[in-house]
C-alpha cells in the first residue's frame, strides 16, 4: 500500500530538548516537504527536498532543520523546541514537483512544547 | 512572500451549490490547487488548474483565471460530508503555498 508514515503521531516536550519526527514514503517519490499547521494561518511549509541531498527553505524554515540522505526518509529535526513551534506538523511526498494527485501526506503529528 | 486569500467560512443548505474564492499574488506559478480536509485528518486532493479556464470532476469543478489572480471552486449538489475545510494553494517550483482555509459548514 502506498503510504507516507510518520513518527511520532503525538509528541509532549519541553523547551530546549531536542526532537526528531521521522517521515518515511514507499512510492520511490523525488518529492518531500514538512507543512506545520496552526489555526487560522493554515498550512505552511517549512522545508521541501526535490532528491537525495537536495533540500530548500519554504516559507517558516526558523528553528528547523532536514536531511535527506535516502530517498525515502526525510525526517525533521528540531534542535532547541520552543512553545512558538507547538503545531500539527504533516509530512508530504510526491511524484516530482509538490501538489496534485501524485501527492500523499502523512497522518500528522502534534507536537505540543511546554 | 505568497499571498494567498480566502473566507473564512461559509455555511449551505444540503442539495444546494456554494462557490469558494481563492486570489492570489506570489512571486511566481506553476499551479494552483484545491485541497479538502475534515478535522484532525491529512488534506487530500480536489482539483488541479494550471491553464486559465474551468476544470469539473464530477460534483466538484475549479476555474482558474491567471491574469487576475483567481480561482474558484463550485461544490455542487452539497453533502453532509462535504462539510469541511478547503484549502487553496500555489506551486511555484518547489514550493508550496496555501491559503488558510475555508471551513464549509453543510446544513440539513
Amino acid at each position: 500500500e502506498a503510504q507516507v508514515t510518520q513518527n511520532p503521531r503525538y509528541l509532549i516536550t519541553v523547551t530546549g530538548k531536542k526532537l526528531t519526527v521521522t517521515c518515511s514514503q514507499n512510492m520511490n517519490h523525488e518529492y518531500m516537504s514538512w507543512y506545520r499547521q496552526d489555526p487560522g494561518l493554515g498550512l505552511r511549509q517549512i522545508y521541501y527536498s526535490m532528491n537525495v541531498e537536495v533540500t530548500d527553505k519554504g516559507d517558516v524554515p526558523e528553528g528547523y532543520k532536514v536531511s535527506r540522505k535516502e530517498k525515502r526518509n526525510f525526517p525533521l529535526i528540531l534542535e532547541s523546541p520552543s512553545p512558538n513551534q507547538t503545531s500539527l506538523y504533516f509530512c508530504a511526498s510526491s511524484l516530482t514537483a509538490p501538489g496534485g494527485e501524485t501527492q500523499y501526506f502523512g497522518p500528522g503529528t502534534r507536537l505540543l512544547v511546554l | 512572500g505568497q499571498n494567498i486569500d480566502q473566507p473564512t467560512e461559509m455555511t449551505a443548505t444540503e442539495g444546494a451549490i456554494v462557490q469558494i474564492n481563492c486570489t492570489y499574488q506570489t512571486s511566481g506559478f506553476n499551479g494552483l490547487f484545491w485541497y479538502q480536509q475534515h478535522a484532525g485528518e491529512a488534506p487530500t486532493f480536489l482539483s488541479y488548474n494550471v491553464l486559465d479556464g474551468l476544470e469539473e470532476k464530477g460534483r466538484f469543478s475549479s476555474f482558474l483565471s491567471r491574469s487576475k489572480g483567481y480561482s474558484y471552486l463550485l461544490l455542487k449538489e452539497l453533502q453532509m460530508k462535504d462539510s469541511a475545510s478547503y484549502l487553496c494553494a500555489v506551486r511555484d517550483l518547489g514550493k508550496l503555498s496555501f491559503g488558510a482555509g475555508t471551513t464549509v459548514t453543510v446544513r440539513a
